[in-house]
């Protein structure tokens, strides 16, 4: 069955305090793999899409890798700012247009 | 064009009542999703529309629900008969043509609450 699996499942970093999100895949053909940020009480916000292993994409204090089995999420010096729920999700050979999320990681960045 | 609207962005209803949401995608993007997300849950496809063809429906879309893109352009997620179990944010996203590369553009859901 296909899986995602995010870890950890919340994350508390002081300021400036760098780390990694991992989103790890068990799925039969990968066509793309995607990065959200959902704050509270809002739809999720798209950030990056990765399509092969070795890729990487990068946006202000993030950076998107991809693996043949996970991706990660690096946050450098991240800021208050950063808070809030990072999701990723598959986009599967013959699954059609939909997106298979992960749970999500919850990160807070406290001053 | 301010992005995906969605509306109501709440609805109370008691169980058994039948609630009706909209949505109104991005005015170029020719597809259309709707999906369901639980407190601490990542979102739950439900349905995609392309033009006005609904092409997908998951298994999670009982025949309680029902989803139409009448013209291509808004679209509506009716729930009928509804149970507690189908308290839930319900998102709609919409994303422009072909490609795999392109994210979609969710909106802010409606939040139904069931009692």
């Amino acid at each position: 069955e296909d899986q995602v699996t995010q870890s950890p499942e919340a994350l508390r970093l002081q300021e400036g305090e760098s780390s990694s999100l991992n989103c790890s895949y068990t799925v039969s053909g990968l066509r793309g793999l995607f990065w959200y940020r959902q704050d509270p009480g809002k739809g999720p916000e798209f950030l990056f899409t990765l399509y092969s292993a070795g890729e990487e994409k990068e946006k202000e204090r993030l950076k998107a890798t991809l693996t043949k089995k996970e991706s990660f999420l690096h946050i450098t010096a991240p800021k208050p700012e950063d808070s809030a729920t990072y999701l990723c999700a598959v986009r599967l050979e013959g699954g059609g247009n939909k997106l298979t999320f992960g749970t999500g990681t919850q990160l807070k960045v406290e001053l | 064009d301010t992005g995906v609207s969605q509306d109501p962005r709440h609805k109370i209803t008691k169980r058994g009542q039948n609630v009706t949401f909209r949505c109104d995608p991005i005015s170029e993007h020719n597809r259309l999703y709707w999906y369901r997300q639980t407190l601490g849950q990542g979102p739950e496809f439900l349905t995609y529309f392309q033009n006005e063809a609904q092409l997908e429906k998951s298994r999670l879309l009982s025949d309680r629900f029902s989803a139409e893109r009448p013209k291509g352009s808004f679209s509506t997620l009716e729930i009928q008969r509804t149970e507690q179990g189908d308290s839930a944010m319900y998102l709609c996203a919409s994303s422009p043509g072909q490609g795999v590369g392109y994210g979609y553009t969710f909106g802010s859901g409606t939040r139904l609450t069931v009692v």
